[in-house]
Formats: C-alpha cells, sequence, structure tokens
C-alpha cells in the first residue's frame, strides 16, 4: 500500500524558513517523479514543485522560484521541501503526491498534507 | 501557464442525477488532463487520467473524455459519496495547472 506522510508544518514569521519532509512507502520509490502541491485555506490547487525520480531533474512555479528548493533522498524514501523567505501567500496545506514520471503523468497519490502558516 | 477554466463553479444535485462537469484549457493539451476528487479535509483522490481512462478502484459511473482544449466529467448516477469538489489538472507542460474546482452539493 502506498503511503506518503508528511511533516514539517508550523507557525512561521514572514521572512523565515522551514523544511518540509515526506516519507514514503509502499512502492519503489527511485521509479517515482514527486511532486509539492499547496492548498490555501478555502482555495483551490496550486501545484509548486517536481523532482525526477533520479533528482537530477527539478522545475518550480514562478512564485516560489528561487525560494523554495525541492530535494529527494532515495536511500531514506523521502522528499523535502526547503522553503526560504516566506510570505504569507505561501499559508497552505502542502501536499507531497506522485507521478509514473516526470513529464505527461498525473498524481497518483497524494500524502495527507502538512499545514505552513505565515504569519507574525 | 496553461490556465484551466471548470464550470460550473459548484451547483446542487440529488442523488441518481446524472451530472457533467466541463473543463477548458487555453490552449490544446491533446489528451494529458487529470480529474481528481477531493473531499473536506482529505488530500484529493485520481479519479481519470488521460481524459477518459479510470483510474484502478474508480467506480465506473465517472467517466471522462475530450481532447484539445474541451473536456468533461461524467457522473452516470450521483451517489452520497460523491459530493465533493472536482478538480482537472493539465500534465501537458509545466507549470501543471489546476481548475479553480466544481463543488458538488445536496440538493
Amino acid at each position: 500500500e502506498v503511503q506518503l506522510l508528511e511533516s514539517g508544518g508550523g507557525l512561521v514569521q514572514p521572512g523565515g524558513s522551514l523544511r518540509l519532509s515526506c516519507a514514503a512507502s509502499g512502492f519503489t520509490f527511485v521509479n517515482y517523479a514527486m511532486s509539492w502541491v499547496r492548498q490555501a485555506p478555502g482555495k483551490g490547487l496550486d501545484w509548486v514543485s517536481a523532482i525526477s525520480g533520479s533528482g537530477n531533474s527539478t522545475t518550480y512555479a514562478d512564485s516560489v522560484k528561487g525560494r523554495f528548493t525541492i530535494s529527494r533522498d532515495n536511500s531514506k524514501n523521502t522528499l523535502y521541501l526547503q522553503m526560504n523567505s516566506l510570505r504569507a501567500e505561501d499559508t497552505a496545506v502542502y501536499y507531497c503526491a506522485i507521478s509514473s514520471g516526470f513529464y505527461s503523468n498525473p498524481f497518483d497519490y497524494w500524502g495527507q498534507g502538512t499545514l505552513v502558516t505565515v504569519s507574525s | 501557464a496553461i490556465r484551466m477554466t471548470q464550470s460550473p463553479s459548484s451547483f446542487s444535485a440529488s442523488t441518481g442525477d446524472r451530472v457533467t462537469i466541463t473543463c477548458r484549457a487555453s490552449q490544446g493539451i491533446s489528451s494529458y488532463l487529470a480529474w481528481y476528487q477531493q473531499k473536506p479535509g482529505k488530500a484529493p483522490k485520481l479519479l481519470i487520467y488521460a481524459a477518459s481512462t479510470l483510474q484502478s478502484g474508480v467506480p465506473s459511473r465517472f467517466s471522462g473524455s475530450g481532447s484539445g482544449t474541451d473536456f468533461t466529467l461524467t457522473i452516470r448516477s450521483l451517489q452520497s459519496e460523491d459530493f465533493a469538489t472536482y478538480y482537472c489538472q493539465q500534465c501537458y507542460s509545466y507549470p501543471w495547472t489546476f481548475g479553480q474546482g466544481t463543488k458538488v452539493e445536496i440538493k
């Protein structure tokens, strides 16, 4: 059974940093691309970043480019999102999700999400 | 970025109704279109990918169609567990983008 468990969310001040983790199990981690998708309170889904199975390819939404960094540790079956220079508009539930490929594949499974609140 | 527009944004329906949700892309995306269902407080769940392929385990009352710029999600006979918000998503080119969502409520 595929399981994705996010952690690392919490309350942070504007301009602060946070690192999210997503621990994966139930599938061969290196064979899947991973993404972060967020959802602001009461709003729709917003894709943030993606990384290929090997970790060699990454891409970001313009809204987070230069502030967020996606990475993965295939030896630990874990995905990360380093978030710097956080803004109020980054407040959201952050989901990790898996795709069968880096290109042209939907999100097969999603984690339960972790809430990030940016506020003073 | 490719803009995805869903309609309607919300509507009320009764159990047993046939419902259709539409999704329009701002440019052609071939069949690189997925549909997700999300219930309050839960993560989204993949229903359909490649515009019309049913994800394993999804009831056959759900179906999808379309290609290019215009797509539809149809629920043949609405069940109580289907009241939720539905999102379309293009995976044709980065950045991946979603429609704004369609909330299906009980009449």
